[in-house]
C-alpha cells in the first residue's frame, strides 16, 4: 500500500545551525509532497510544497528538493532558530486516486536549542 | 479569513461510551477531511467529503466510526461505542477545490477514552 518513512524521529541542533529531515515514499504516482509543522495544541500548518515538476523549491530559510527516480524529498531549513522548535510532518499524495487525499509521514521532533 | 474551527478542544469519555466532534470549514472550501492522529504518529486520512458527498472512506471504521456533512458546509464525527484505541487527536482540514490544492487544518479535538 502507499507508504511515506521519515526520518529522523527526532534532531537537535544548535540555534544557528542548518537541519535537514528526509522522507521516502512508495507510490510513483505521487505528485504532490507538502510539508507541515506542528505546534503543540495546534493544527498542522502547511510550511512549503514541490510538485512533480519541480526539482527544488526555495522560500526564505526553508528549502525542499524532490527526487522523483529515488522517490525521496528532503527538508533543509538553514539558521534554525528557537521557533523552528516543533514536529515537521512529510507527506505524499496518493496519486494513483487523484482526490487530494494525503498520506503522512510518522514525523520528526526538531529542537533548536538556543 | 477564519480558519478551520473545531469543537470540542477536548473530551474525556468511558470506553463503550458515544462521542461527537464538529468542524466548519473555511468559508466556501468544498472539501473537507477528517483525520485521526494517535499521538507520536502523523495524521491517517478517516474521511473525505466533496461538498456533501462523501470521495474516500476506506480508512473510517464502519462498524463504529461514522460522518457527515449534510448540507455541505460543516460536519460532525462521530464514535460509537468508543474504544481504549480511540484515544488520538481528531484532526479536520478543508481545501477549496481538492487534488493538490493546500489543506488547512483545525486545531483538533483531543480525545480520552478511559
Amino acid at each position: 500500500g502507499e507508504n511515506v518513512e521519515q526520518h529522523p524521529s527526532t534532531l537537535s541542533v544548535q540555534e544557528g545551525d542548518s537541519a535537514v529531515i528526509k522522507c521516502t515514499y512508495s507510490d510513483s504516482a505521487s505528485n504532490y509532497f507538502p510539508w507541515y509543522k506542528q505546534e503543540l495544541g495546534k493544527g498542522p500548518q502547511l510550511i512549503i510544497d514541490i510538485r512533480s515538476n519541480v526539482g527544488e523549491k526555495k522560500d526564505q530559510r526553508i528549502a525542499v528538493t524532490l527526487n522523483k527516480t529515488a522517490k525521496h524529498f528532503s527538508l533543509h531549513i538553514t539558521e534554525t532558530q528557537p521557533e523552528d522548535s516543533a514536529v515537521y510532518f512529510c507527506a505524499a499524495s496518493a496519486g494513483s486516486s487523484n482526490t487530494g487525499k494525503l498520506i503522512f509521514g510518522q514525523g520528526t521532533t526538531l529542537q533548536v536549542k538556543p | 479569513e477564519a480558519g478551520v474551527a473545531q469543537s470540542p478542544r477536548y473530551k474525556i469519555i468511558e470506553k463503550r461510551q458515544s462521542v461527537a466532534f464538529w468542524c466548519n470549514p473555511i468559508s466556501g472550501h468544498a472539501t473537507l477531511y477528517w483525520y485521526q492522529q494517535i499521538l507520536g504518529q502523523g495524521p491517517k486520512l478517516l474521511i473525505q467529503f466533496q461538498n456533501n458527498g462523501v470521495v474516500d472512506d476506506s480508512q473510517l471504521p464502519k462498524d463504529r466510526f461514522s460522518a457527515e456533512r449534510l448540507k455541505g458546509v460543516d460536519s460532525t464525527l462521530k464514535i460509537q461505542p468508543a474504544k481504549l484505541e480511540d484515544s488520538a487527536v481528531y484532526l479536520c482540514a478543508s481545501t477549496s477545490m481538492g487534488a493538490t490544492d493546500t489543506q488547512y487544518f483545525g486545531p483538533g479535538t483531543r480525545l480520552t477514552v478511559l
